[in-house]
């Protein structure tokens, strides 16, 4: 079936560069994406929805400028942490709203 | 509205058991309401889900049991074994195209062998 490939599937940064994390949809065509940030221990929060040839859609808080979100082709967006701090560490998750099955297997990003 | 309750935040169960996990919702305009597996570094898996027309879907050992009137659901795992300890998320999505899951906390589920 249709597959949601994430990668990397971890990283581990210095505090202050950039991380990019990439998501790709296999063998269909996603013409939206969900990007998810989960906390150890905690649940799942949307922080923003990618649209082909778009631009973003960012949850209330979710800083634009630091969480660089494209959406540049039907199979691939990407995500970039920009200036990373501490904080940011967190597990990082894409899905495609064509069927809720689809979500990648996650990045899991350590700042330090 | 927009939220989604889920309970317990843990629970213990012993080989052979039922495992039960509730959730509740306040907005009508749900109608998909799926439940997620999750393993530690893995991204969530699809477990089962339901639609607000279905008081019951049955997949295996897993039953969802949908109450409409009393906006809440659960999740039933017959014969709980110990490779079902994993965190579970309940979910649900507003009935417009293209919107995004909103998820329960999460129930961390220990079966003891």
């Amino acid at each position: 079936g249709a597959v949601v490939s994430q990668h990397p599937s971890w990283v581990i940064c210095k505090s202050g560069t950039s991380v990019k994390i990439e998501c790709r949809s296999l063998d269909f065509q996603a013409t939206t994406m969900f990007w998810y940030r989960q906390f150890p221990k905690q649940s799942l929060m949307l922080m923003a929805t990618s649209n082909e040839g778009s631009k973003a859609t960012y949850e209330q808080g979710v800083e634009k400028d630091k969480f660089l979100i494209n959406h540049a082709s039907l199979t691939l967006s990407t995500l970039t942490v920009t200036s990373a701090h501490p904080e940011d560490s967190s597990f990082y998750i894409c899905s495609a709203p064509e069927t809720e099955a689809f979500f990648g297997q996650g990045t899991r990003l350590t700042v330090v | 509205q927009q939220q989604v309750k889920q309970s317990p935040q843990s629970l213990i169960v012993q080989k052979g058991g039922i495992s039960i996990i509730n959730c509740a919702y306040e907005n009508t305009a749900f109608d998909y309401f799926p439940w997620y597996q999750q393993f530690p570094g893995k991204g969530p898996a699809l477990l089962i889900a339901i639609r607000p027309d279905v008081s019951e879907k049955k997949e295996g050992r897993f039953t969802i049991s949908f109450n409409k009137s009393a906006k809440q659901f659960s999740l039933h795992i017959m014969d709980s074994q110990p490779g079902d300890s994993a965190t579970y998320f309940c979910a649900a999505r507003l009935n417009q195209a293209g919107t995004a899951l909103i998820f329960g906390k999460g129930t961390t589920l220990s079966v003891s062998s």
